[in-house]
């Protein structure tokens, strides 16, 4: 079956920190890869995607590149703002069947002025 | 178009009681989704639509669970004698589907609704 693994949050960075959110997956077939962010009380944005290996989505300053030999799609962020806090979901779907997406449980990041 | 919206976005009651919420998704979108979301967790899969087709449900709809899509536009989830491990968020998210092998399914969530059974 189809699976992701998040890192377990809360991750506490300083303003201007670096930021790592690591994400790896299981899955059958040929995954597509999302991060989303969740503010508070508010429903989820997607934040980037990649669609096939190799591939690299960006937004807003957040990078994740699409890693088919470590299975992974790590969410990176050279400076982390304030306004970054939130919680951040990755995701897979596979296409070729009904692309129910399989999310991971959410890493929380807090970003300290 | 303004994204996807729900209605209402709080809804408390008691426990036994009926409860309907509405998700309008994005105009041309033809697949709707719903989740449920309890707290530290990822959004669960309920069912999906795809325009007014419910293609596939998922084992967490119980039979006090029902949803509808009768015009392939908005969509309707009812729960049924509500329990108050039904208490969660609930969401919609809609998608402009379509498979060319290589392709996705991107999907734009709503607000969601968050429930409270007393």
């Amino acid at each position: 079956g189809n699976s992701v693994t998040q890192m377990e949050g809360p991750v506490t960075l300083s303003e201007e920190a670096f930021l790592t959110i690591n994400c790896t997956y299981t899955a059958t077939g040929y995954p597509s890869l999302f991060w989303y962010v969740q503010y508070p009380g508010e429903g989820l944005q997607l934040l980037l995607k990649a669609t096939k290996a190799d591939d690299k989505g960006s937004n807003k300053g957040f990078e994740a590149t699409y890693r088919k030999e470590t299975t992974s799609f790590h969410l990176e962020k050279g400076s982390v703002q304030v306004s970054d806090s939130a919680v951040y979901f990755c995701a897979l779907s596979v296409s070729g069947g009904s692309y129910i997406p399989t999310f991971g449980r959410g890493t929380s990041l807090i970003v300290h002025p | 178009d303004t994204g996807v919206s729900q209605n209402p976005r709080h809804k408390i009651t008691k426990r036994g009681q009926n409860v309907t919420f509405r998700c309008d998704p994005i105009s041309e979108h033809n697949r709707l989704y719903w989740y449920r979301q309890t707290l530290g967790q990822g959004p669960e899969f309920l069912t999906y639509f795809q325009n007014e087709a419910q293609l596939e449900k998922s084992r967490l709809l119980s039979d006090r669970f029902s949803a509808e899509r009768p015009k392939g536009s908005f969509s309707t989830l009812e729960i049924q004698r509500t329990e108050q491990g039904d208490s969660a968020m609930y969401l919609c998210a809609s998608s402009l589907a379509w498979d060319l092998g290589s392709g996705t399914d991107t999907q734009y969530f709503g607000p969601g609704t968050r429930l409270t059974v007393l």
